[in-house]
């Protein structure tokens, strides 16, 4: 099995703030890693693919990096509407998929 | 647009069998390359994936819940089903219905709203 271990699993920063999360993997997975956003009562939201590449729609203050084991999105100005849970996600194993534990956002 | 609705019990008894149906508008459920799938979140816990069906019917499940699981899927109706069997409290969750594949293979890009379903006698 792929773990995925995400840090921290909460932060809370000031609005206009840049905020990192980390993605590890337990094993090289390429760029097979997605991120996905979710508000509470929500259903998760993709924002990023391929570690890097932004979904359609998504605001450009919102990135991904990384390959191999080690990922990062980062929120480069934290603004109200931001407050979510973050969840990274691995697919190096189609069909077997598996999410990292969550990193939930909140406002200072 | 592409829209997903989940429906079925909201309440189960422990040992029962859960049934959940998920129904897709918007598009069709035979087009190829996506699969449809079945992920939950127990309260206030993280993603867990269940399993897919692909649009061919062949159907792959988390192995940790492979035993209990069948995904399937009604093309007459253009949606898909989930049936987990014997359950117990552990399986209460929200249950989501979602969309993989396409240019994004491995991303669920298209989610229902999902469904609570609490496991109680």
């Amino acid at each position: 099995d792929i773990q995925m271990t995400q840090s921290p699993s909460s932060l809370s920063a000031s609005v206009g703030d840049r905020v990192t999360i980390t993605c590890q993997a337990s094993q090289d997975i390429s760029n097979y890693l997605n991120w996905y956003q979710q508000k509470p009562g929500k259903a998760p939201k993709l924002l990023i693919y391929d570690a890097s590449n932004l979904e359609t729609g998504v605001p450009s203050r919102f990135s991904g990096s990384g390959s191999g084991t080690d990922f990062t999105f980062t929120i480069s100005s934290l603004q109200p509407e931001d407050i979510a849970t973050y969840y990274c996600q691995q697919y190096d194993n189609l069909p077997r998929v598996n999410f990292g534990g969550g990193t939930k956002v909140e406002i200072k | 647009q592409l829209q997903l609705q989940e429906s079925g019990s909201g309440l189960v008894k422990p040992s029962q069998t859960l049934s959940l149906t998920c129904a897709v508008s918007g598009g069709s459920i035979s087009s190829g390359g996506y699969s449809w799938s079945w992920i939950r979140q127990p309260p206030g816990k993280g993603l867990e994936w269940i399993g897919y069906i692909y649009h061919s019917g062949s159907t792959y499940y988390n192995p940790s819940l492979k035993s209990r699981v069948t995904i399937s899927v009604d093309r007459s109706k253009n949606q898909f089903s989930l049936k987990l069997s014997s359950v117990t409290a552990a399986d209460t969750a929200v249950y989501y219905c979602a969309r993989e594949g396409g240019s994004k293979e491995g991303g669920f890009d298209y989610w229902g709203q999902g469904t609570l379903v609490t496991v109680s006698s």
